[in-house]
């Protein structure tokens, strides 16, 4: 079936330092979703890619979706410790499928 | 406030004792899903229900049962419960599962059979 890879699976950083979680699909997405789940919470919406090669940002967030619909990256400038928590990307194949998520990369920071 | 609820948010049962891990929204969702969280594992999708009376398996259906009476809930069904089914549950829902809609995540439910 349908996979959304997604890795790595742990990132530890530097507080300060940047972070990047990358995201592929064997498939053309219809559009990406990106998710964060602080500790002992659940999944909270981030934000949305639909268009090829598009790119949003929100404050030190940076999130991209590739030109061919198939790969997204979510990138983090100079992380916080607020930053701490898994973050998921979820794809969908045709605007009829469901969203498959990716396993999540785990990013701890230290202080 | 619109939000997504699940009962109960912890749970210890043994294995074979039927249960049942309620969902309810307030934001007129058609879309409803249930997943299960496990480490290494992600999430992944036990049933889905595209609106009342429409329920479908997802990737790891075996096992659970699931029912749609009504649009704002959705409860998940163990009949026999098993320890592999030692998890953390999320019910979540959206507008619509069509179209390019965000998905609400109630809090969790964590469940151990032992």
């Amino acid at each position: 079936g349908q996979q959304v890879m997604q890795i790595p699976q742990y990132q530890h950083v530097q507080e300060g330092e940047d972070f990047t979680t990358y995201c592929n699909s064997s498939t053309t997405l219809s559009n990406i979703q990106w998710y964060k789940q602080r500790p002992g919470g659940h999944p909270v919406f981030l934000i949305q890619l639909v268009k090829s090669g598009e790119v949003k940002k929100q404050k030190r967030l940076t999130f991209q979706f590739g030109e061919a619909k198939k790969n997204s990256s979510l990138h983090i400038t100079a992380t916080q410790t607020t930053d701490v928590g898994t973050y998921f990307c979820a794809g969908r194949k045709g605007s009829q499928g469901n969203l498959i998520f990716g396993k999540g990369t785990k990013l701890s920071v230290k202080p | 406030e619109a939000q997504v609820t699940q009962n109960p948010r912890y749970l210890i049962t043994v294995t074979g004792k039927k249960l049942t891990v309620t969902c309810s929204q307030n934001m007129n969702h058609e879309y409803m899903s249930w997943y299960r969280q496990d480490p290494g594992l992600g999430l992944r999708q036990i049933y889905y229900s595209m609106n009342v009376e429409v329920t479908d398996k997802g990737d790891v259906p075996e096992g659970y049962k699931v029912s749609r009476k009504e649009k704002r809930n959705f409860p998940l069904i163990l009949e026999s419960p098993s320890p592999n089914q030692t998890s953390l549950y999320f019910c979540a829902s959206s507008l619509s599962r069509t179209d390019y809609y965000e998905q609400y995540f109630g809090p969790g439910t964590r469940l151990t059979v032992t």
